[in-house]
């Protein structure tokens, strides 16, 4: 299977725990893209990478969350100090400059 | 706010009815992605659209965009339940330097047997 893979694919935390996501894109793939999804909502969009270079975050990425994509493969997402509001899906998207590709997502919740 | 507003929210029909929904923004796009998702999955891409004008079909799906590139719709003929799911549209703009999608909130489709 060549999609995007993301782990884990469910994470209960408790407030206040540090969280980490990885997100394994299509090889060929030179675009990253990490976005939030709510209950209801559409994919609100937090940072994209394009190789190893972390070149837009959004004003929703406070200074909790932190992302890299070493070497321009995989990638993490890192939650500290975990908020209940940071419960959410957690999706993963690569892309060659068209269309994205969609992992499954990571489904955090924070008690 | 979303960029795009999309309408409606809801819709509930019946097998084999016909329905339009809707993807409106005051923004132009360079492009306008449709993606389908079903619950605890990602979205899965179904068209590009990038002319404005232009008419894509996918099967039993048409795809529009506005002559101005600001809006988008999707038509559907004789709906299945496998059509079951959320819509999405997602556009790239100057406001996001055309790098990155946006999203609007969904149209959650729901087609009875």
């Amino acid at each position: 299977d060549t999609g995007v893979s993301q782990n884990p694919r469910h994470k209960i935390t408790k407030r206040g725990q540090n969280v980490t996501f990885r997100c394994d894109p299509i090889s060929e793939h030179n675009r990253l893209y990490w976005y939030r999804q709510t209950l209801g909502q559409g994919p609100e969009f937090l940072t994209y990478f394009q190789n190893e270079a972390q070149l837009e975050k959004s004003r929703l990425l406070s200074d909790r969350f932190s992302a890299e994509r070493p070497k321009g493969s995989f990638s993490t997402l890192e939650i500290q100090r975990t908020e209940q509001g940071d419960s959410a899906m957690y999706l993963c998207a690569s892309s060659r400059g068209d269309g994205y590709t969609f992992g499954s997502g990571t489904r955090l919740t924070v008690v | 706010t979303q960029l795009l507003e999309q309408s409606p929210q809801f819709l509930s029909i019946q097998e084999g009815e016909n329905l339009t929904v809707y993807c409106n923004s005051s923004s132009v796009f360079s492009s306008l992605q449709w993606y389908r998702q079903e619950p605890g999955e990602g979205p899965v891409l179904l068209v590009t659209v990038v002319t404005g004008g232009e008419v894509k079909k996918l099967k039993r799906l048409t795809f529009q965009f506005g002559d101005a590139r600001k809006d988008s719709s999707l038509h559907i003929t004789a709906a299945q339940p496998g059509d079951t799911g959320l819509y999405l549209c997602a556009g790239a703009s100057r406001l996001n330097n055309n790098n990155d999608m946006r999203f609007g909130a969904g149209t959650r489709l729901t087609v009875k047997p």
